[in-house]
């Protein structure tokens, strides 16, 4: 068990539609970043969170938006869904501004959009 | 940019024999390297990590040897077991851009 959890653990829903994912840090943690698992991108880095504050951003769309709140717990909203938005999303922690490489994953949102 | 090359999976070996999965990067400056394992249904976890040149990162029998002349950092493992089956990712965490940059991932699958 690495302390981070994500909800719901799985999700479908349909073009078009906007859904939340949400995650919880490890206990301690205060930088949250977001992943995206498809079979054709692989693993694809969103967007990263410390302690409230955007930090870094990687290839996330402008139809995704994410926030970190003062309890630290962050919510990814994706919006407009297309099929190709059916992934896996992963949230990590660390406990630090800088990306260390040692992230903690926590097990994932599969969403599936039809 | 930077980024990280993995031989494709997926990789089926029996038990107790000797595992190889490459790993090559490409990176301006130093970057710091690691491989993390996806057990089936679960998040990815750090396996071990190499932060310079010649270190060399070990846990659970894996190791990996950071080989700057070759960009390489190869993970192996003398005898593998069935619950290895997993899949293994190689990254490097992108000093410039302070961002984790994966490989596509190589499954391994170890039958009895």
């Amino acid at each position: 068990d690495s302390g981070v959890t994500q909800t719901p653990k799985h999700l479908i829903t349909a073009t078009g539609q906007r859904v939340t994912l949400r995650c919880s840090p490890r206990s301690g943690d205060l930088s949250v970043y977001w992943y995206q698992q498809s079979l054709d991108q692989g693993l694809q880095f969103l967007i990263q969170y410390y302690n409230g504050e955007e930090r870094a951003k990687g290839n996330i769309l402008e139809r995704f938006s994410a926030q970190q709140f003062p309890d630290l717990h962050s919510e990814l909203n994706l919006s407009s869904l297309e099929l190709g938005d059916s992934a896996l999303y992963f949230c990590a922690s660390s406990v630090g501004p800088q990306n260390t490489g040692e992230l903690f994953f926590g097990e994932g949102s599969r969403l599936t959009v039809l | 940019g930077n980024s990280v090359t993995q031989m494709e999976g997926p990789v089926t070996l029996s038990e107790e024999a000797f595992l190889t999965i490459n790993c090559t990067y490409t990176a301006t400056g130093y970057p710091s390297l690691f491989w993390y394992v996806q057990y089936p249904g679960e998040g990815l976890q750090l396996l071990l990590k190499a932060t310079k040149a010649d270190d060399k990162g070990s846990n659970k029998g894996f190791e990996a040897t950071y080989r700057k002349e070759t960009t390489s950092f190869h993970l192996e493992k003398g005898s593998v077991q069935v619950s290895d089956s997993a899949v293994y990712f190689c990254a490097l965490s992108d000093r410039g851009t302070d961002k984790l940059i994966f490989g596509t991932g190589t499954r391994l699958q170890v039958f009895p």
